[in-house]
């Protein structure tokens, strides 16, 4: 099992929906959690960062944590075309050496 | 407030030669993180330092690859003898602590090796 999971896509989604992304991960001892966005050829950029159980909302983005089931999710509301990009699910546990461990991503594809 | 540096932004080396990638962190950030990316690919973890200490080097090749983040100046990635499969972005990221914070990438060097 790999340590951090992602589907890949790619999701489409039409403009104005809600895109839903999710990401389940090996560590139960893990203790943060982040999204990132990268957009191709560019470098990866911290959107989210969720550190409880529950839903952390900020703007259009709310990420969600369940710890007892091991995934953490991430919620676009309203996408636009500007958000097809890759996204990258992260995790920092004592298991993993708090090293930051990432998912492959999942490609989103907004369509106007 | 700068952001995490890395340069240069793009490098071509000879196969053979070496290449040296610097990474200095966010002001206030200790910790330094290095990826490596291929085309379409994944962020595929190297290693992991802290000021003067190699924390976690288990995604470095254990030949011709090394790191260090000394106590005063930037991270060094370094990569002797190059060959074209180490043509990749290399991406660093840094941290204020190693435990509950969030990490922040720099622009990436982009090392082409001919």
């Amino acid at each position: 099992q790999k340590e951090v999971e992602q589907n890949s896509g790619p999701l489409s989604v039409p403009e104005g929906a809600i895109a839903s992304l999710n990401c389940t991960y090996s560590d139960r001892g893990s203790q943060s959690f982040f999204w990132y966005r990268q957009y191709s050829g560019k470098s990866p950029e911290l959107i989210m960062s969720i550190y409880s159980n529950g839903d952390k909302e900020d703007g259009r983005f709310t990420a969600q944590l369940n710890k007892a089931s091991q995934y953490v999710s991430l919620l676009i509301r309203d996408s636009q075309p500007s958000d097809s990009a890759t996204y990258l699910c992260a995790v920092k546990g004592m298991e993993y050496g708090n090293k930051l461990v990432f998912g492959a991503g999942t490609i989103l594809r907004v369509k106007s | 407030n700068a952001g995490v540096m890395q340069n240069p932004r793009h490098l071509v080396r000879r196969r053979g030669q070496e290449a040296r990638l610097r990474c200095s962190p966010m002001k206030g950030h200790s910790h330094v993180y290095w990826y490596r990316q291929l085309p379409e690919e994944g962020l595929k973890f190297m290693v992991y330092l802290q000021k003067e200490n190699i924390i976690d080097e288990s995604g470095m090749p254990k030949e011709r690859f090394s790191a260090e983040f000394p106590k005063e100046g930037p991270s060094i990635l370094r990569i002797q003898q190059v060959v074209r499969g180490d043509s990749a972005a290399y991406f660093c990221a840094s941290s204020r602590t190693g435990v509950g914070t969030e990490a922040f990438f720099g622009q990436g060097t982009r090392l082409t090796v001919v």
